[in-house]
């Protein structure tokens, strides 16, 4: 079974630019949630989908987005790039139904620099 | 938003000797989840626990949902030098968001 799948694995962008993520969940999930990691913030909860909806929401601001498709896999959008913004974007995948199936199985991350 | 109090930040143990570290939070969850991450790799889950009191082990590994449902507590045992990352906790009521601790970097010396 494969696991969860982020493209790219890595991004070099200027500030000003967007950047769009992909993440690819274990098939069967339909759960995908994104994290920003950085070292002195730690895990930071983005956003999370479920069959296509917005379920959970970080505090973030605008500028980051994303979606669901049909087939689960998701997206995820930054407008106009901060030089904050640098860090290792994760996104989890699980079944989202709950107690049982509530386990997130992470991706490699995308690790964005921007410039 | 919420951050889960872990402790403790840092260790640097022998091989072969025990850790134990923990995590707590001010609000109750009903899912814990214990994660271990390697420089520049996503964390990769180690133990999930649903359960006030459980007690869930995973080879050397040892986790207890808290009492209180506010902590839960991993242990490792004779631990050897694949151990070392940092492990997180994370927390989850409902089908809420995970709210996940600030990690503990185990360095295991041989």
């Amino acid at each position: 079974k494969a696991g969860v799948t982020q493209t790219p694995r890595y991004l070099i962008k200027t500030r000003g630019q967007q950047v769009t993520l992909s993440c690819s969940p274990i098939s069967g999930h339909r759960s995908v949630s994104w994290y920003q990691q950085t070292p002195g913030q730690g895990l930071q909860f983005l956003f999370e989908y479920f069959s296509e909806t917005q379920r959970n929401k970080g505090n973030f601001p605008g500028r980051f987005s994303g979606r669901q498709f049909s087939n689960s896999r998701s997206e995820m959008n930054v407008s106009t790039l901060e030089l904050g913004d640098s860090a290792l974007y994760l996104c989890a995948s699980s079944l989202g139904l709950g107690r049982v199936g509530t386990e997130a199985f992470f991706g490699q991350g995308t690790r964005l620099t921007v410039v | 938003g919420q951050q889960l109090n872990q402790s403790p930040q840092s260790m640097f143990i022998q091989e072969g000797e025990d850790v134990s570290m923990n995590c707590t939070s001010s609000s109750i969850f009903n899912t814990w989840l214990w994660y271990k991450q390697d420089p520049g790799e996503g964390p990769v889950l180690l133990i999930a626990l649903y359960k006030a009191g459980e007690l869930t082990s995973n080879g050397r590994l040892t986790a207890q949902f808290g009492i209180t449902r506010k902590d839960s507590f991993l242990n490792i045992s004779a631990s050897i030098p694949s151990d070392v990352g940092i492990y997180f906790c994370a927390g989850q009521w409902g089908l809420g968001q995970f709210y996940f601790g600030t990690g503990t970097s185990l360095t295991v010396i041989p």
